[in-house]
């Protein structure tokens, strides 16, 4: 019962290089989230999916973009990585009444 | 638009002693609530919810919130704490209704429980 993993776990990149993170879910979720975790603001949305090739902007979305080809994997990019970037990022599968379930997180660094 | 303060950024505890866990919410529609707990190196977990119903709610773990709209909080109690309760805990609110699938958190609370 796999859930939601994320890969990779850890990364490690330079300042303008691109960057994907992949996430891969087996529980069928409609809907599919993208977070990032800094200390002092808790969880900011980066972007979402409600459905395959249906995604939106969250509040944190600039320098960001996203794809969702298939229901079980959700794509997030860092078109040219800045340090800013730097964090850890969290997937979440939702369905009924916005309950989330979460990936373990990949921790980023841009140097 | 929703938004929710967790005024206490950090609450050390000793074992066994009660703890509280500040939530206050702001929205101008109805709202589900949420607790979610990170423990060290890990991804979010749902503690507990509130969907509609009975305003107390409970989590398998001894934890409990109770929803208060007049004063629109939401926060978390447990009578006694472990030292395994350490973890990160996070509010969260969302509208109610088809088009709201968003969630929205607070900036979390770090439990610290000491021997």
């Amino acid at each position: 019962d796999a859930g939601i993993t994320q890969s990779p776990r850890h990364k490690v990149t330079e300042t303008g290089t691109p960057v994907t993170l992949r996430c891969h879910q087996t529980e069928n979720h409609r809907y599919m989230y993208w977070y990032r975790q800094d200390p002092g603001h808790g969880l900011r949305l980066i972007h979402y999916s409600y459905g395959v090739k249906d995604t939106d902007k969250g509040e944190v979305s600039d320098g960001y973009s996203v794809s969702r080809s298939k229901t079980e994997d959700f794509l997030l990019t860092l078109e040219s990585a800045t340090s800013s970037q730097t964090s850890v990022y969290f997937c979440a599968g939702g369905d009924r009444y916005n309950e989330q379930f979460f990936g373990p997180g990949t921790r980023l660094t841009v140097l | 638009a929703q938004s929710v303060t967790q005024l206490d950024s950090q609450v050390p505890v000793f074992e066994e002693a009660p703890v509280e866990l500040r939530c206050n919410y702001s929205s101008s529609v109805s709202v589900y609530l949420f607790w979610y707990v990170q423990y060290p190196n890990q991804g979010l977990q749902l503690l507990l919810k509130y969907l509609s119903g009975s305003t107390l709610v409970e989590s398998i773990n001894g934890f409990e919130a109770e929803f208060n709209k007049s004063q629109t909080s939401f926060h978390l109690r447990k009578p006694s704490v472990h030292i395994s309760d350490t973890a990160e805990y996070f509010c969260a609110v969302s509208a109610r209704g088809f088009g709201n699938e968003k969630l929205t958190f607070g900036t979390g609370t770090r439990l610290t429980i000491i021997p």
